[in-house]
């Protein structure tokens, strides 16, 4: 299976746009790029995926290298409620998603 | 529409003893998978369901099984728990199996002891 990597921790300032990187260097043709997080004492929540263009939904955008080896999760005003644990997931046609140990994302007022 | 229900929310069972957890999935999904996250490995995949047959597993022993109904609820079973099997076991539903958002439960809290 394809892996990523990310930071363990990023801090942001609230009402400020936010990047997180991940890389993912062994991706397959056929891997979608899926970004969930996971509030405290809660599930997981989708957040945005993409295969090779550049996504926007109402959360969050993902920019995705030209070569597919690397993308970014790009919240573009964080507030104190996008304080979460944020996974990028490689998948491919299924819904068999591999977590990570994700990035703890920290929203400072 | 009401979101993806899991039952129990806390359970508490002891060594040796067996489990089944429930899974009802959003109106209308046909897919459902199944999720183990305890704090040392993290979200771990278990099993996906679609039209009440397994479609995927994970690296999990056979004591982890599960099945899924005709109305798409969903259960797993783990036999023979181990301390180990301590943790938050999750329930995601989809419309269909292809690539496509999953809604995730709020998790049964599996305490063995």
């Amino acid at each position: 299976d394809a892996k990523t990597t990310q930071p363990n921790s990023m801090e942001s300032n609230e009402e400020e746009p936010v990047h997180l990187p991940c890389n993912h260097s062994t991706i397959s043709g056929t891997d979608y790029i899926h970004w969930y997080r996971q509030l405290p004492s809660q599930g997981p929540e989708y957040v945005i995926h993409g295969l090779t263009s550049n996504v926007n939904n109402r959360m969050a955008s993902l920019a995705i290298a030209e070569d597919r080896k690397s993308s970014t999760l790009i919240l573009h005003r964080a507030t104190l409620r996008d304080a979460a644990v944020y996974y990028c997931i490689l998948s491919r046609n299924n819904n068999d998603m591999r977590f990570g140990a994700g990035t703890r994302l920290t929203v400072k007022p | 529409k009401a979101g993806v229900t899991q039952t129990p929310r806390y359970l508490i069972k002891t060594r040796g003893q067996q489990v089944t957890l429930s899974c009802s999935p959003i109106s209308g999904h046909r897919s459902v998978s199944w999720y183990q996250q305890t704090p040392g490995q993290g979200l771990q995949f278990l099993f996906e369901y679609f039209s009440e047959t397994q479609r995927n597993k994970g690296n999990f022993p056979g004591r982890f099984s599960g099945r899924q109904f005709s109305n798409s609820r969903s259960e797993m079973n783990v036999s023979t728990l181990e301390l180990g099997d301590s943790a938050l076991y999750l329930c995601a539903s989809s419309l269909v199996m292809t690539v496509n958002e999953q809604f995730f439960g709020p998790g049964t809290r599996l305490t063995v002891l």
